[in-house]
């Protein structure tokens, strides 16, 4: 069984509109995470939660934003799309101080 | 920023041989992991360290507990199953879990 699963696997979306990428992780863990995987760059940092509460954000832009409504859960809401965000998105969990990262399968996110 | 520098940046590999990929930090880090990237896109962890080696089958990961800015990780009697994109991935000073990637090395695992 999964253990840590993303909705949904693939998207599409139109330049402007509104997007919401699922993440739950069944680990027990207590952080979790969003990293960007595109074409042009290498897998990159977003955000950190831990206890549902955000600890590092190094995504620039307000038009991303994490929403964690249950300890195992930490979605990612992204407004007024652009092209350039086109990329797979990968959502994370580890238990802090201990062991590594680990992640979900990703959302594959398409602005047209 | 915290760099990551890996290497070599793509490896073909004939089945039955072996070859070690590289990564070096630009500054100490507190850990490092390794993921190899399946075709599908999946990211599957490999090893996590924090000083050290560790050994899985045919693969095995070493980290420079010294100077912490150094690591490897070595594939042993290459097989096809074991193509795809290899990344380290640093963990920072900080006590969080923030990952530093590379860029990761493209391996082809040929017959």
């Amino acid at each position: 069984d999964p253990k840590i699963i993303q909705k949904p696997k693939y998207l599409v979306a139109v330049t402007g509109s509104e997007k919401i990428l699922i993440c739950e992780q069944y680990l027990g863990h207590n952080a979790m995470y969003w990293y960007r995987q595109s074409a042009k760059k290498p897998l990159e940092f977003m955000f950190s939660y831990s206890y549902q509460k955000l600890m590092d954000n190094q995504t620039a832009s307000s038009r991303f934003q994490p929403q964690s409504s249950k300890k195992n859960h930490l979605d990612l809401q992204i407004t007024a799309l652009k092209p350039d965000d086109s990329a797979t998105y990968f959502c994370a969990s580890s238990q802090e101080g201990l062991g590594g990262v680990y992640f979900g399968p990703g959302t594959r996110l398409t602005v047209l | 920023g915290d760099q990551v520098e890996q290497s070599p940046s793509a490896l073909s590999l004939h089945e039955g041989t072996d070859s070690a990929l590289r990564c070096n930090f630009t500054t100490t880090m507190r850990s490092v992991q390794w993921f190899r990237q399946n075709s599908r896109g999946s990211l599957i962890s490999l090893f996590y360290l924090a000083s050290g080696t560790k050994e899985n089958g045919r693969l095995k990961s070493a980290f420079d507990s010294k100077e912490r800015r150094y690591s490897t990780l070595h594939i042993r009697d290459a097989q096809l199953e074991d193509s795809g994109t290899y990344f380290c991935a640093a963990g920072g000073a900080g006590g969080n879990n923030k990952l530093t990637f590379g860029q990761g090395t493209v391996l082809s695992v040929i017959p």
